[in-house]
């Protein structure tokens, strides 16, 4: 059983597109995350969810809108797609808590091409 | 605010080498800390990870790290290369705990040439 799933794997589409990427973790963990891997490798974190409330929202432009609708799950929305929006979005998910340590898992990525 | 700093870019080793990479982060607290390996075309995968208690930590497929709190270090041991760790290479530090994402470095690439 994958423990984090994202869909699609790949998303192909045109600059000022409005896409979404789906998350679903079965790990029963209360905090969900979305990376940003670019071109270079580098990972850094756009959003971060606990218990369906945003608690991380980093310096991200606001076409991106992250929903969660429930524990399991966290949306990415892009609105206006950019050339500079093409990168690899990995979703991850953890258990936070008292004496928790955060070990993150990650999903297998969302390559999304903008042309 | 906390930072990584992976500084071998890209390694290549021949089958058998010995390897290490560095990884300093940039914290005065508690921190967590954690290596993770990325395959091409796949997604992260923990290798090991360090909380507390012995600073030398042992993960997966060999793999072993060292934690130095006086040097801000935590650097990725494994005595034997083989051809298919071939790989992107992750430290991540998380500031202890609380409601933090992790803080990736750079990334190493390691080419293992048979």
């Amino acid at each position: 059983d994958t423990a984090v799933s994202q869909t699609p794997k790949y998303l192909v589409t045109q600059m000022g597109n409005d896409k979404s990427i789906k998350c679903e973790q079965n790990l029963g963990h209360d905090t969900m995350y979305w990376y940003k891997q670019d071109s270079k490798k580098f990972l850094k974190i756009m959003f971060s969810y606990n218990n369906k409330e945003l608690i991380i929202n980093e310096t991200v432009p606001n076409r991106f809108s992250p929903k969660s609708p429930d524990k399991a799950h966290l949306n990415l929305h892009i609105n206006s797609l950019e050339l500079g929006d093409s990168a690899v979005y990995f979703c991850a998910s953890s258990q936070l808590g008292t004496g928790s340590y955060n070990e993150q898992f990650f999903g297998p990525g969302t390559r999304l091409t903008v042309l | 605010a906390q930072s990584v700093s992976q500084h071998n870019h890209h390694v290549i080793l021949s089958e058998a080498a010995s390897l290490e990479l560095g990884c300093n982060y940039s914290y005065g607290g508690t921190v967590n800390l954690f290596w993770y390996v990325q395959y091409p075309g796949q997604h992260l995968q923990l290798l090991l990870k360090y909380f507390s208690g012995d600073p030398l930590v042992k993960g997966i497929k060999g793999f072993e790290a060292e934690f130095i709190k006086s040097k801000f270090s935590f650097n990725l041991r494994k005595p034997s290369v083989q051809w298919s760790d071939t790989a992107e290479y992750f430290c991540a530090v998380n500031a202890g705990t609380g409601r933090r994402a992790l803080t990736f470095g750079s990334g190493t690439r390691l080419q293992v040439q048979p």
